[in-house]
């Protein structure tokens, strides 16, 4: 239940195309949902994130679409661009501020795009 | 603000060394933790803090050891290094607790080999 599942594992995408990353949710306790990137050598950082009381949050060419009843929410990269090419994990978090194992991250997915 | 910082950024070590890999933030934030990534497994909680003195393990925790004495370090100690411990390390800190809508800082992380 503690489980956040992400695919694609790779995404191979030409330059200006539609990146689209998945993930799903077990546990119903999780109410907060970050998208990390991280580009190589480098430690992940925050991109977006959405609470699950929208179905979308966009921000420039990113866009997290949430599906409460389905427990999926998903990433999509809007005319993706080289610099795009990043590894992305999708995580969920548990409201409070007093346990620390209450986000937990998905497995991540290599995104290339090509030009 | 330099973030959070991690040294070494890349260690080789042999069957049975130990060795202690270094994390501080200058950011003041309460909750440090480490993980560490490996392929297609995502991001695995190690130890994690919730401030100076207080540690407590992740989902990873066998053959590391933590402490914290000060807000800002917080080192992660391996006792006899492990082949099954080669991966990249990641140290992260954020406000609070961790979970809820806190944003992890992540550090650039350490790339550890052991032979």
């Amino acid at each position: 239940q503690q489980q956040v599942k992400q695919s694609p594992q790779s995404l191979i995408v030409q330059k200006g195309g539609i990146s689209i990353i998945n993930c799903a949710y077990e546990n119903t306790a999780f109410d907060y949902f970050p998208w990390y990137q991280q580009f190589p050598g480098k430690g992940p950082a925050l991109l977006i994130a959405i609470r699950p009381d929208v179905s979308e949050k966009k921000e420039g060419r990113f866009t997290i679409s949430f599906n409460k009843s389905a427990k999926q929410f998903s990433l999509h990269i809007m005319d993706s661009q080289p610099g795009d090419s990043a590894t992305y994990f999708c995580a969920a978090s548990m409201p409070g501020y007093s346990s620390a194992s209450k986000i937990i991250f998905g497995s991540g997915t290599r995104l290339s795009i090509r030009p | 603000n330099a973030g959070v910082t991690q040294t070494p950024k890349f260690q080789v070590l042999k069957t049975g060394q130990s060795m202690t890999l270094q994390c501080a933030q200058d950011m003041n934030h309460e909750y440090m933790s480490w993980y560490r990534q490996d392929p297609g497994m995502g991001l695995r909680l190690i130890h994690y803090s919730v401030g100076a003195g207080i540690t407590d393990q992740g989902e990873v925790p066998n053959g590391y050891n933590v402490s914290r004495s000060t807000t800002e370090d917080f080192p992660l100690r391996l006792l006899s290094a492990a082949p099954s411990q080669t991966s990249v390390y990641f140290c992260a800190s954020s406000p609070r607790g961790g979970g809820g809508t806190d944003t992890q800082y992540f550090g650039p992380g350490t790339r550890l080999t052991v032979l």
